[in-house]
């Protein structure tokens, strides 16, 4: 079983969908959780990140983190375009500890 | 802004060539790290370095090796290329922060080498 598990997509959605992105994660120690996006041809750049349990919003991103079913979710709102990219997970179990990324779901939004 | 450059964004090799791939940034970071990106396998991490001199395996480091003797360049080299190699290479840096800081979730990575060995 991989650490970080992601639906592989790829996801089409219509402009202005609730869109939904998830990962597992069979390590308990996890702590840090961050979604990373990334545009076709290009570096992943930080989106969102969360300490623990819990929900955080940003926009039209919310990041939910549950540590009791190991899931992660990040929700996009009113989806764009541009929202149109690769979502990586990622999660480390401390401070300064290294990421391990799940392996992304490519997202496309239709207008 | 951060600027995290690679030297090549496409590189052709032959098997047993020795490949070298360089990362340059210009923020001062101390931390910088070298992964492979694969489909379905996503980002792994291959090599690693919390300051100048300074170097740590990752999870896949068979057949790599790195060298950082400044602080805003770090190197990977493929000893001896094979076509299990051919990946794309994304280099990142990170500074030291405080651990409720953005900077401590934040890898700014480069644009990434498409790395073809034939």
């Amino acid at each position: 079983q991989k650490e970080v598990e992601q639906d592989p997509g790829p996801l089409s959605v219509p402009e202005g969908a609730i869109v939904s992105l998830n990962c597992t994660y069979s390590n308990s120690a996890f702590q840090y959780f961050m979604w990373y996006r990334q545009y076709s041809r290009k570096g992943p750049e930080l989106l969102m990140y969360t300490y623990s349990s819990g929900n955080k919003e940003d926009g039209r991103f919310t990041a939910q983190v549950d540590k009791s079913s190991k899931y992660i979710s990040l929700f996009i709102r009113d989806s764009q375009p541009s929202d149109s990219a690769t979502y990586l997970c990622a999660m480390s179990g401390g401070y300064g500890q290294n990421f391990v990324f799940g392996p992304g779901t490519r997202l496309s939004v239709l207008p | 802004d951060v600027k995290v450059t690679q030297s090549s964004r496409y590189l052709v090799k032959r098997t047993g060539e020795k490949v070298f791939l360089e990362c340059v940034q210009d923020m001062d970071h101390e931390n910088m790290f070298w992964y492979r990106q694969d489909p379905g396998l996503g980002l792994r991490l291959i090599y690693f370095s919390y300051d100048v001199k300074m170097k740590e395996k990752g999870d896949i480091p068979e057949g790599y090796s790195v060298s950082r003797e400044k602080k805003e360049r770090f190197s990977l080299i493929l000893e001896s290329a094979s076509t299990n190699q051919t990946s794309m290479y994304l280099c990142a840096s990170r500074a030291i922060s405080l651990p409720t800081a953005r900077a401590s979730y934040e890898q700014y990575f480069g644009p990434g080498t498409r790395l073809t060995v034939t």
